[in-house]
């Protein structure tokens, strides 16, 4: 079956406490990318990635990194945690030829403490 | 950059009844205009979308027009039905793919029986 996943999908951590949230696809999509989603604020873009080891910064970038290494992986990195990164976050995957079909994962809800 | 802004914030209809969801966008060079759907604990799914060169475009009974001189575009769903119930976001780039969206603030959708 054709999906993203993600993992975890829930977490509660503490301030400062590194965590690395998975996000792997099985489509050989190239195109990758991190959002999240707050209330009264849709879904904002916080990284992507055109292909390996090509990244960028979306439109809230601060707080996080990520890395693409291999082609199905995009793992999003929150090296120091801080409480209004608490949020409800999302992957999502497309074929570079085609850009108008985003794939979603099931997003992963964050808590920092 | 791109500012979107969704309107109503919750909707509810009863079932069989139409409901209509109102976007504007900032950028006059925007050109690409997809609508999302997210039901409860599930990521978004792009259910339709309309590109700069359409004024409307329509999928049974869903459809998407678009006014660019007046900069705003709407999603009509005809004869709702309980499983329409979710939350919906209209999104836009003026880099004609899915790949770099503004998202709006989305809209909760209640479809009561």
């Amino acid at each position: 079956e054709a999906q993203v996943t993600q993992n975890p999908r829930y977490l509660i951590t503490v301030t400062g406490k590194k965590l690395t949230v998975t996000c792997s696809q099985n489509m050989n999509h190239e195109y990758m990318s991190w959002y999240r989603q707050d209330p009264g604020l849709g879904l904002r873009q916080i990284y992507y990635s055109m292909n390996v080891e090509v990244t960028d910064k979306g439109d809230v970038p601060e707080g996080y990194k990520v890395s693409r290494k291999e082609k199905r992986n995009f793992p999003l990195i929150l090296e120091s945690p801080s409480p209004n990164q608490t949020s409800l976050y999302f992957c999502a995957s497309s074929l570079w030829e085609d850009g108008e079909t985003q794939y979603f994962g099931p997003g992963t809800r964050l808590l920092v403490l | 950059g791109e500012n979107v802004e969704q309107h109503p914030s919750t909707l509810s209809v009863q079932e069989g009844d139409s409901a209509v969801i109102k976007c504007t966008y900032s950028d006059s060079a925007s050109n690409y205009f997809p609508w999302y759907k997210q039901e409860l604990g599930k990521g978004p799914q792009l259910i339709i979308d309309i590109r700069s060169n359409v004024g409307e475009k329509k999928d049974q009974r869903i459809a998407v027009t678009l006014n660019k001189t007046a900069k705003h575009f709407s999603l009509h769903i005809t004869e709702t039905q309980p499983e329409d119930s979710a939350v919906y976001f209209c999104a836009a780039t003026p880099r004609g793919s899915a790949r770099q969206l503004t998202f709006g603030s989305g809209t909760q959708l209640t479809v009561l029986p």
